[in-house]
């Protein structure tokens, strides 16, 4: 257990349906993390929020919604996705995100992942 | 476009050996390296991080950064088939990303 929860763990959609990815930290950290992963390729960086404020949205499909309601607490809206959006989705958190390099507040926690198959 | 490069592998090694992976990355302004450990079916853990050039110890595990080369690597000695896995270099460039590399698979053989 990392202190990162995802659910589902495992999760089957049709194209044309909705559903939704949930984060949960529980190490007091500030900032969270969508990552997607696909066999073969880098982990590819999603969005990041810090302080519940969105820093980063790198190109992402607007068919992937991200939510941060709170600092403990992460959402993806998934809807009308593609078969090549099927693969695994990491939340992680860190203390923050940003400049403050050396305090390694940057340094990742990840969740065991939310593996998505899209039929 | 950042990038961080890895060779994806599978490197193999006997058991008991000094497994040796390498990571080279484009940024030249990256402040922060890392190295993440990711088994089969698992998501990625910190092993180890490195700031400075130079090296840095930590059990069985060594990393070590020359910035002026934009290399890192990290060394696994007397390896163990407990650390088979995907080993991920990341690279913190500043701004809000870490870039993460495909990942070097390898294999301790018993």
């Amino acid at each position: 257990e990392t202190g990162v929860t995802q659910t589902p763990r495992h999760l089957v959609m049709g194209m044309t349906n909705k559903k939704s990815l949930k984060c949960e930290q529980h190490l007091g950290h500030n900032a969270m993390y969508w990552y997607k992963q696909s066999a073969k390729k880098p982990l590819e960086l999603m969005f990041v929020y810090n302080f519940k404020e969105q820093t980063e949205n790198n190109s992402v499909p607007s068919r992937f919604s991200p939510e941060c309601p709170n600092s403990s607490h992460l959402f993806l809206h998934l809807h009308t996705l593609q078969p090549e959006d099927s693969a695994l989705y990491l939340c992680a958190s860190s203390q923050e995100a940003g400049e403050r390099v050396l305090s390694g507040a940057n340094v990742l926690t990840f969740g065991a992942g939310s593996r998505l198959t899209v039929l | 476009q950042k990038e961080v490069e890895q060779n994806s592998g599978p490197l193999s090694v006997p058991e008991g050996a000094i497994a040796s992976l390498n990571c080279t990355y484009s940024d030249r302004v990256s402040q922060s390296f890392f190295w993440y450990r990711q088994y089969s079916g698992k998501s990625p853990e910190l092993i180890m991080s490195i700031y400075s050039n130079g090296d840095k110890e930590d059990g069985r595990f060594t990393a070590q950064l020359n910035k002026a080369s934009q290399y890192v690597s990290l060394l696994i000695r007397d390896s163990q088939p407990s650390d088979s896995a995907t080993y991920l270099c990341a690279v913190f460039s500043g701004g809000f990303k870490t870039i993460f590399g495909a990942g070097t698979r390898l294999f301790v053989k018993a």
